[in-house]
């Protein structure tokens, strides 16, 4: 289980920190990924991190305004996100990677928090 | 980064037709291709991964096929509960979603 939390209504150019806490897995052993869904759109990766943090990657979107980080003491994936733009009006998703590699697609997700970014 | 397109962009079918979702990659992208499904208000579900792996859980009227550039996900008698967006998605490279198929009610 994947439980996201952190979103809220923030201005532009103001920062937020996104959470996301797992249980039921081994949560050391797996890449993690956010994923978000902006109001009518579909599905955008937004950034993902391997097992021991060794490599992470950010989709053009968001990168140098995006850090993604997990914790493994405390079960937890974040997302740091900075210089927030309208643009980043989204749902966000945090999702487990089903295995050792891309060929296992993301098979465990949360429900998201919202992000609204508005003046 | 690869872009994925799919087709049709939405399709209005009755319970028990056969229906195909197209997926195309820019370039290609082996067997590195996913799809999930993905209700209003509910979290994205992973269906199908590495083109043709079945997840646990899924019904087999579910299938994909494909390879390269060029898939399919195909649903061989539509239930209630399909209806649905539907995306393929690549990793072959960062992760990249194609736009989504939106299965609705004729």
């Amino acid at each position: 289980q994947l439980v996201e939390s952190g979103g809220g209504l923030v201005q532009p150019g103001r920062s937020l920190r996104l959470s996301c806490v797992a249980s039921g897995f081994s949560f050391d052993d797996y890449a993690m990924h956010w994923v978000r869904q902006a109001p009518g759109k579909g599905l955008e990766w937004v950034a993902d991190i391997s097992w021991n943090s060794a490599t992470i990657g950010y989709a053009d979107s968001v990168k140098g305004r995006f850090t993604i980080s997990r914790d493994s003491a405390k079960n937890s994936l974040y997302l740091e996100m900075t210089s927030l733009r309208l643009e980043d009006t989204a749902l966000y998703y945090c999702a487990k990677n089903g295995g050792s590699s891309g060929l296992d697609g993301m098979d465990v997700w949360g429900q998201g928090t919202t992000v609204v970014v508005s003046s | 980064d690869i872009q994925m397109t799919q087709s049709p962009s939405s399709l209005s079918a009755s319970v028990g037709d056969k229906i195909t979702i197209t997926c195309r990659a820019s370039r290609s992208i082996t067997n590195y291709l996913n799809w999930y499904q993905h209700k209003p208000g509910r979290a994205p579900k992973l269906l199908i991964s590495a083109v043709s792996r079945l997840q646990s859980g899924v019904p087999s009227r579910f299938s994909g096929s494909g390879s390269g550039t060029d898939f399919t996900l195909t649903i061989s008698s539509l239930q209630p509960e399909d209806f649905a967006t539907y995306y393929c998605q690549q990793t072959y490279s960062h992760p990249t979603f194609g736009p989504g198929t939106t299965v609705d009610i004729k």
